[in-house]
């Protein structure tokens, strides 16, 4: 989607290596969220940001982290990827006021072997 | 945020109305109600949001009970690239003190355009 990018698209690494995604938007958006998404689960949040150096945890961060030092970009860290964190990985942004929606990017598919 | 209830799946012919229902029973008076959907292999996209009075924009109308405990997602003219996961949010309002930690997807429907 226009106004926001993810990288890489595709991701084959092995366990035990720590991983970075990053997601840069171009929107000026407040607020930016990580969600994965697995067969059987649908999609699940994993953190969020609300500004710059602003995070929280969503419903799945075990295993997870992630940094925002800049409003553009909102990095996504597997410090020890695992097997079980093999899925597609969806930012999204939104604007003030939130109401308006959200706008989701293209994901990152990740496979750890 | 309040519980949605969707059909786990639909079909409906190309070139006719696609009506999709969600339950939200449990809504409250400062709660949205949005719709989204995912298009195989890609990031959801949304369609459109209202909070009691229908809604329409150049992709769907919302149609909201009097009540507000369910709604209809109308796609107008179905193609086949209507074909997609539809999934029915319901979000409290930021600025009547919700935060601001995401959207919480179910499972949807999936809605199958017909040739």
């Amino acid at each position: 989607d226009a106004g926001i990018t993810q990288s890489p698209r595709h991701k084959v690494t092995e366990t035990g290596t720590p991983v970075t995604l990053r997601c840069h938007q171009t929107e000026n958006h407040r607020y930016m969220y990580w969600y994965r998404q697995d067969p059987g689960h649908g999609l699940r949040l994993i953190h969020y940001s609300y500004g710059v150096k602003d995070t929280d945890k969503g419903e799945v961060s075990d295993g997870y982290s992630v940094s925002r030092s800049k409003t553009e970009d909102f990095l996504l860290t597997l410090e020890s990827a695992t097997s079980s964190q093999t899925s597609v990985y969806f930012c999204a942004i939104s604007g003030e006021p939130q109401n308006r929606g959200y706008t989701f990017g293209s994901g990152t598919r990740l496979t750890v072997v | 945020d309040a519980k949605t209830t969707q059909p786990t799946s639909m079909d409906c012919a190309e070139g006719r109305a696609a009506n999709l229902p969600c339950n939200h029973s449990t809504i409250s008076g400062n709660e949205y109600v949005y719709w989204y959907r995912q298009i195989h292999s890609q990031g959801p996209q949304y369609i459109i949001h209202g909070l009691k009075n229908n809604e329409t924009n150049e992709m769907a109308s919302l149609i909201i009970t009097e009540d507000r405990k369910s709604s209809t997602l109308i796609l107008p003219h179905a193609t086949l690239r209507d074909t997609a996961v539809y999934y029915c949010i319901v979000r409290v309002d930021l600025y009547s003190g919700g935060g601001a930690d995401g959207l919480t997807f179910g499972k949807g429907t999936h809605l199958i355009i017909q040739p």
